[in-house]
Parts: structure tokens; C-alpha cells; sequence
């Protein structure tokens, strides 16, 4: 059965570094999300992309989160300056209609 | 008033029983609801998904969403120790041919024991 791939499953950083977190959806969905989960907290939306561009964005997804589609399977979350509160589980999901998650990536941000 | 609610338990009941998980929310313009379940630092897996008010039936799960009330619930018949996870409602608006962004309740932390 197709499933959504990401990597690293965990990224541990410095404060104030830049990392790119890296999704491979299933192949023929053409939406694709980003969703973080804090410790404890809800699952919560960041980005939709569709059609190589940003249809929908949280406010959480301010100007050091940026997305990418750099080739016909991958879909990157880059965070650029990293902050302590960034640290979360963060998942990649897919769809055509109903939406299908990845395993997650856990940040750790020191 | 949060946008969807959901009672985070944790909810312990025996093998076999009969479970009710349940979910209301405030925002109108829901049309599509989800129930995922996740177990414990895994990514969220897509049980049963329902469009408007009714009823949708998948084995020994049971979706119900009742608009007018703003409520929806998921039943779980003959629970199994592997029913054992946590059980997040999602809903959407929807958009064009995709559900569109999803919120999530805070999810309930359920437990079937033997």
C-alpha cells in the first residue's frame, strides 16, 4: 500500500540553524500539507501546496518557514533560524480527497 | 469557544466493550469529518471519514455527525487490546477537489484492556 515517507524521523539542532525537513508523498496526490504537533498539544495546520504554490497557510507559518516541491516527488518544510519553540513533531500529508500522514519528523531544537 | 472540541480522557474500559468517542465544534462551515487514530509517536492513520450529517459504518466502527447539533462521534464495537491509541476527530471546510486544511480535536487517549 502507498504511504507517505519523511526524513529524518529525528533532527536535533542549535538554536538559530537553518533545517530542512523532507516528505515523499504518494504519487499520484496532487495536495500536500504540513501539520506540527507540540508535545502534548493538538496536531496542528501549517501549509497546503497545490499546484507548485502555497493555497493556504497558518499563522504560524511566518517568514521563516518556507516550502518546496524541488522535484516531482519531493516536498520539503525548510525552517530557516530555528527557535526553542519549534520543537515538535512535524508531519507531511498528502491527498487527492481524504488526507494520509507521514510518520513524522521529531525536532528537537537546543 | 475553541473551534473543535474533544474530551482528551484518558478513557479505560475492558476488552470487548463498546466505546463512544465524541467531538463538537463551532465552526458552520465544516462539511467534511475525519476520525485518525495515532498511536504513541507515530503519524496520524485515517479510520473513517464522513461528508455532512449521517451515519457510515467500516467493521466494528460506526461514524455519526449530526450538523444541527455540531457533534460528531465515532463507536467502536467488540474493542480490541490493539484498539488501544489515541483517537483524533478532524474536520474541514473543504476546497475544490480536496478536503483542504484539517483541525484536530485534542484527541482521546483510549485503552481496551484484557
Amino acid at each position: 500500500e502507498p504511504e507517505v515517507t519523511q526524513t529524518p524521523s529525528h533532527q536535533v539542532t542549535q538554536m538559530g540553524q537553518e533545517v530542512i525537513l523532507r516528505c515523499v508523498p504518494i504519487s499520484n496526490h496532487l495536495y500536500f500539507y504540513w501539520y506540527r504537533q507540540i508535545l502534548g498539544q493538538k496536531v496542528e495546520f501549517l501549509v497546503s501546496f497545490y499546484n507548485n504554490e502555497i493555497s493556504e497557510k497558518s499563522e504560524i507559518f511566518d517568514d521563516q518557514f518556507s516550502v518546496e516541491r524541488p522535484d516531482g516527488s519531493n516536498f520539503t518544510l525548510k525552517i530557516r533560524s530555528t527557535k526553542l519553540e519549534d520543537s515538535a513533531m512535524y508531519f507531511c500529508a498528502s491527498s487527492t480527497e481524504t488526507q494520509y500522514f507521514g510518520p513524522g519528523t521529531r525536532l528537537l531544537v537546543l | 469557544q475553541k473551534e473543535v472540541e474533544q474530551d482528551p480522557g484518558p478513557l479505560s474500559v475492558p476488552e470487548g466493550a463498546i466505546v463512544s468517542l465524541n467531538c463538537t465544534y463551532s465552526n458552520s462551515a465544516f462539511q467534511y469529518f475525519m476520525w485518525y487514530r495515532q498511536y504513541s509517536r507515530k503519524g496520524p492513520e485515517l479510520l473513517m471519514y464522513t461528508y455532512s450529517s449521517g451515519n457510515k459504518e467500516d467493521g466494528r466502527f460506526t461514524a455519526q455527525v449530526d450538523k444541527s447539533s455540531k457533534y460528531i462521534s465515532l463507536f467502536i464495537r467488540d474493542s480490541q487490546p490493539s484498539d488501544s491509541a489515541t483517537y483524533l476527530c478532524a474536520m474541514s471546510a473543504g476546497g475544490g477537489t480536496s478536503y483542504g486544511k484539517l483541525t484536530f480535536g485534542q484527541g482521546t487517549i483510549l485503552t481496551v484492556h484484557p
